[in-house]
């Protein structure tokens, strides 16, 4: 079935450092990859919505400067946490998504900036 | 208001019991239904999706959505402890560039 792969699964960085977080759609092509962020004991909060071929729209309140999103190719979609800070501490997920078919969840990265 | 509400329990139940989870939702645009299981400290993973109104069975779930009255609805049959997680209702539109969740609902089955 459908899979959304997503990497790395925990990371830990020094403030001040970028971090990457990779999605990639296995068996189909999303079209669109949904950005949310997890704080403990809380719900999914969207940050951004990336289209293959375009810039990323952001929720309010999500600096794009900071959270860099790139989705080149229908397969790959990108996330870069910008000079990180111990805020910036969450639970990342990726869900990608295509048109007449329900959407996948990555399996989510734990970013710990200390 | 929210796109899609979802009451955030904390629901606990008996094991054995029939388990009831809902959403509703506000966007006519809305296709596709899911249903997410959260187990503590781990990733979503999707359980069921409906397509449009009806109801889906698999096991011991099922989902079931009525588009006139915008009302999503999860059933867990003989509830087992190992069900004990946080679920989401989320909502899709058919181009499949906004997806929706609910706050997500904790569910405690006890032994």
């Amino acid at each position: 079935g459908a899979v959304v792969s997503q990497h790395p699964s925990r990371v830990i960085c020094k403030s001040g450092t970028s971090v990457k977080i990779e999605c990639r759609s296995l068996d189909f092509q999303a079209t669109t990859m949904f950005w949310y962020r997890q704080f403990p004991k809380q719900s999914l909060m969207l940050m951004a919505t990336s289209n293959e071929g375009s810039k990323a729209t952001y929720e309010q309140g999500v600096e794009k400067d900071k959270f860099l999103i790139n989705h080149a190719s229908l397969t790959l979609s990108t996330l870069t946490v910008t000079s990180a800070h111990p805020e910036d501490s969450s639970f990342y997920i990726c869900v990608g998504a295509q048109k007449n078919t329900e959407a996948f969840f990555g399996q989510g990265t734990r970013l710990t900036v200390v | 208001q929210k796109e899609v509400e979802q009451d955030p329990g904390p629901l606990s139940v008996p094991e054995g019991a029939i388990v009831s989870l809902n959403c509703t939702y506000s966007n006519s645009a809305f296709q596709y239904f899911m249903w997410y299981r959260q187990y503590s400290r781990k990733g979503p993973e999707l359980l069921m999706y409906t397509y449009s109104s009806g109801n889906k069975e698999d096991g011991r779930f099922t989902a079931q959505v009525d588009k006139s009255s915008k009302y999503i609805s999860l059933f867990i049959r003989d509830s087992q402890p190992s069900d004990s997680a946080t679920y989401l209702c989320a909502a899709l539109t058919g181009g499949g560039n906004k997806l929706t969740f609910g706050t997500g609902t904790q569910l405690k089955v006890e032994l």
